[in-house]
């Protein structure tokens, strides 16, 4: 079973800065099947990026996500006010599904 | 536009089954190529995928929970389910439903808007 760790696990940024989001898989991870979610307080998680790169419906082109193998990064290039929130990564393999521990962004 | 809606006890006595349905509208539960999950998220904690239903009826479960987990499917209905079965203190959590799409593929892109389950005698 492949375990994701993701760091750090708080970032405290100021609107306007960039942020930088790391997931570390235990092994290698097809990049096809890496994804990325945002989930606010008392909400649903929203799927950001897919394919470990590719913006899913709607989402701004502020959010990229980049990464191969086991390392993998989210990207937010400018922080709204609406972004802070907590996000993790997933990957899929061997019909298993498995979730980081999450990054919560918070308001510096 | 999909929805998805779970529904089911809020409160689950220990060592009973917790059972729960998503129901799914604005779309058909066996349109091909998706997987239906279910996840949950204790409070204050981070998501947990349980295991998911592929159209076909196919299951996967968290090894973690195998022993205790059964997801099915009723397409006369559009809806699949649920069951934990011995359930404790550690299983109180929101649980999601969600589909992966087309074109993300084996990403959950549509979720319901969860539905709390406490387990407490």
């Amino acid at each position: 079973e492949i375990v994701l760790t993701q760091s750090p696990g708080t970032l405290s940024l100021s609107p306007g800065e960039r942020a930088t989001l790391s997931c570390r898989a235990s092994q290698s991870v097809s990049s096809s099947y890496l994804a990325w979610y945002q989930q606010k307080p008392g909400q649903a998680p929203r799927l950001l990026i897919y394919g470990a790169s590719t913006r899913a419906t709607g989402i701004p082109d502020r959010f990229s996500g980049s990464g191969s193998g086991t390392d993998f990064t989210l990207t937010i290039s400018r922080l709204e006010p609406e972004d802070f929130a907590v996000y993790y990564c997933q990957q899929y393999g061997s019909s298993l599904w498995t979730f980081g521990q999450g990054t919560k962004v918070e308001i510096k | 536009q999909l929805q998805l809606q779970e529904s089911g006890p809020g409160l689950v006595k220990p060592s009973e089954t917790l059972s729960l349905t998503c129901s799914v509208s604005g779309g058909s539960f066996s349109s091909s190529s998706h997987y239906w999950g279910w996840i949950r998220q204790p409070p204050g904690k981070g998501l947990e995928w349980i295991g998911s239903i592929f159209y076909t009826g196919s299951t996967y479960y968290n090894p973690s929970l195998k022993r205790r987990v059964t997801m099915s499917e009723d397409t006369s209905k559009n809806q699949f389910s649920l069951k934990l079965t011995s359930v404790t203190a550690a299983d109180t959590a929101v649980y999601y439903c969600a589909r992966t799409g087309t074109p993300s593929g084996v990403a959950f892109d549509i979720w319901g808007q969860g539905t709390m389950v406490t387990v407490s005698s």
